[in-house]
């Protein structure tokens, strides 16, 4: 069956970094273009970047623009994240998925 | 970007009784490959989102019947034929027509009266 298993979040200050990664099973990883949507406490999902089934485009929301890099690594069947210059408004949930399929989401905290 | 909004983001709901979701967007979903990719996700409380249906229409695996979705254009709804208990927790249509960005609703909250 479909797995989305993500990792890497944790407590970080304003300015910092951080890498997450999300590894994929169940499906045939290269035919998809995956997606990190993330929320924020108490609040909706925010869509967040996605990388082409092929990794050859790459789309960010306005939030994360330069700040945040996509990235897959096909021989391994992940997906990454990383999340520089972070700021107090991306504390959140950030979850991997396909749209029909979503892993558990992996929590990530900025804050002082 | 695609603004999608939906209504009422609160619906409180009688166990065994119909419940209906609103959601609009601000400019038509309709793709020129004729589809129409418009989402409805279901999220419990603690877990995340589900897949209910995607282009307006389709119910994904093992949803439950009493789960549709129609409209066309700008509108769609979401009905639950008949609220079971395990059916509270926030809905949210997503718009995938005009991308990037993704965009979705701001969520209606489920709970039994």
């Amino acid at each position: 069956q479909v797995q989305l298993v993500e990792s890497g979040g944790g407590a970080v200050q304003p300015g910092g970094s951080l890498r997450l990664s999300c590894a994929a099973s169940g499906f045939t990883f290269t035919a998809y273009g995956i997606h990190w949507v993330r929320q924020a406490p108490d609040k909706g999902l925010e869509w967040v970047a996605v990388i082409s089934h092929d990794g050859r485009n790459k789309n960010y929301a306005d939030s994360v623009k330069g700040r945040f890099t996509i990235s897959r690594d096909d021989s391994q069947n992940a997906l990454y994240l990383q999340m520089n210059s972070l700021r107090t408004e991306d504390t959140a949930i950030y979850y991997c998925t396909i749209f029909s399929h979503w892993g558990l989401g992996t929590l990530v905290t900025v804050s002082s | 970007d695609v603004v999608m909004t939906q209504s009422p983001l609160s619906l409180p709901v009688t166990l065994g009784q119909p419940a209906s979701i609103s959601c609009r967007s601000s400019q038509s979903l309709e793709h020129s490959d004729g589809n129409t990719y418009l989402n409805w996700f279901q999220q419990r409380p603690g877990q995340p989102p589900r897949l209910l249906i995607d282009k307006v229409s389709n119910r994904d695996s093992g949803v439950p019947d009493r789960f549709s979705g129609s409209g066309s254009g700008t509108d769609f709804t979401l009905k639950i034929s008949r609220v079971e208990a395990e059916d509270v927790g926030v809905y949210y249509c997503m718009q995938g027509t005009h991308w990037p960005p993704w965009t979705f609703g701001q969520g209606t909250k489920v709970e039994v009266k």
